[in-house]
C-alpha cells in the first residue's frame, strides 16, 4: 500500500548540478503534480500532468522541466540548479471520478523530497 | 486566477480549547475545497473537502468545515483540541471537475498544555 512515493527523500546539490527527482504512485491515477514547499509561502504548483504523455506548466515552472512516460511515474529534472530551488518538494497524484453530477476528486501527497542548493 | 487567502500565520490554543482556522478564497464560481493538514517532516493529508450540497462536511479527526458562499469561506472546526492536533494546516481549491490545487500559505498550529 505504497501510494505516492518520492526519491531521493534528501539530496544537496552544488550549482549549475543537475539531478531529476522521481515520483511513482501505485493508484492508477491519471493526474500528478510537482509542488515546491517554501517557508511562508504554502504550496506552488511547478508542472502538472493530466495523463501519459502530456505535461503542462504550473505557477512557478521556470527551471524545471518533466516528464511522464509512463502512466506511474512523473519526473521532475533541474538542468542547472540554483539556490533559489533550495525547497521540500512535492510530488502528487489524483483520480477524478464523475459521481452523478459531480466530478469526485481528491490529491495523494508523496513524503516530499528536501533538496538544498549551495 | 483563483486564490486562497488563510489570514492568520499562527495559532496558539489550549489542549480541550475549540479551533477555528480562517479561510478565505476568490473564484469566479464556487470551486472545489479542501483542507490539508501537514505535521512536522511530513507529506500532506486531507482533512476533508467540500463539493456541493450540505455545507457543513465532516472529515477525519473529529474536524469539521463549513462553506458560506456569501463569505467566500471555508473555515474548519473542531470543538476539543487535541496535543496531537499541532501541525501545519493548508486551506486549498481546485476549479469544479479538476485536481489542480491552489494552496493557500498555511496556519501553524501550536497547542499548549
Amino acid at each position: 500500500n505504497a501510494g505516492v512515493t518520492q526519491t531521493p527523500k534528501f539530496r544537496v546539490l552544488k550549482t549549475g548540478q543537475s539531478m531529476t527527482l522521481l515520483c511513482a504512485q501505485d493508484m492508477n491515477h491519471e493526474y500528478m503534480y510537482w509542488y515546491r514547499q517554501d517557508p511562508g509561502m504554502g504550496l506552488r504548483l511547478i508542472h502538472y500532468s493530466v495523463g501519459e504523455g502530456t505535461t503542462a506548466k504550473g505557477e512557478v515552472p521556470d527551471g524545471y522541466n518533466v516528464s511522464r512516460l509512463k502512466k506511474q511515474n512523473f519526473l521532475l529534472g533541474l538542468e542547472s540548479a540554483a539556490p533559489s530551488q533550495t525547497s521540500v518538494y512535492f510530488c502528487a497524484s489524483s483520480y477524478s471520478l464523475l459521481q452523478g453530477a459531480i466530478w469526485n476528486t481528491e490529491a495523494f501527497f508523496g513524503q516530499g523530497t528536501r533538496l538544498t542548493v549551495v | 486566477a483563483q486564490s486562497v487567502t488563510q489570514p492568520d500565520i499562527h495559532i496558539t490554543v489550549s489542549e480541550g480549547a475549540s479551533l477555528e482556522l480562517r479561510c478565505n478564497y476568490s473564484y469566479g464560481a464556487t470551486p472545489y475545497l479542501f483542507w490539508y493538514v501537514q505535521s512536522p517532516g511530513q507529506g500532506l493529508q486531507l482533512l476533508l473537502k467540500y463539493f456541493s450540497g450540505d455545507t457543513l462536511v465532516q472529515g477525519i479527526k473529529g474536524f469539521e468545515a463549513e462553506f458560506k458562499r456569501s463569505q467566500s469561506s471555508f473555515n474548519l472546526r473542531k470543538p476539543s483540541v487535541h496535543w496531537s492536533d499541532a501541525a501545519e494546516y493548508f486551506c486549498a481549491v481546485a476549479p469544479r471537475g479538476y485536481s489542480t490545487l491552489t494552496f493557500g500559505k498555511g496556519t501553524m498550529l501550536l497547542v499548549s498544555p
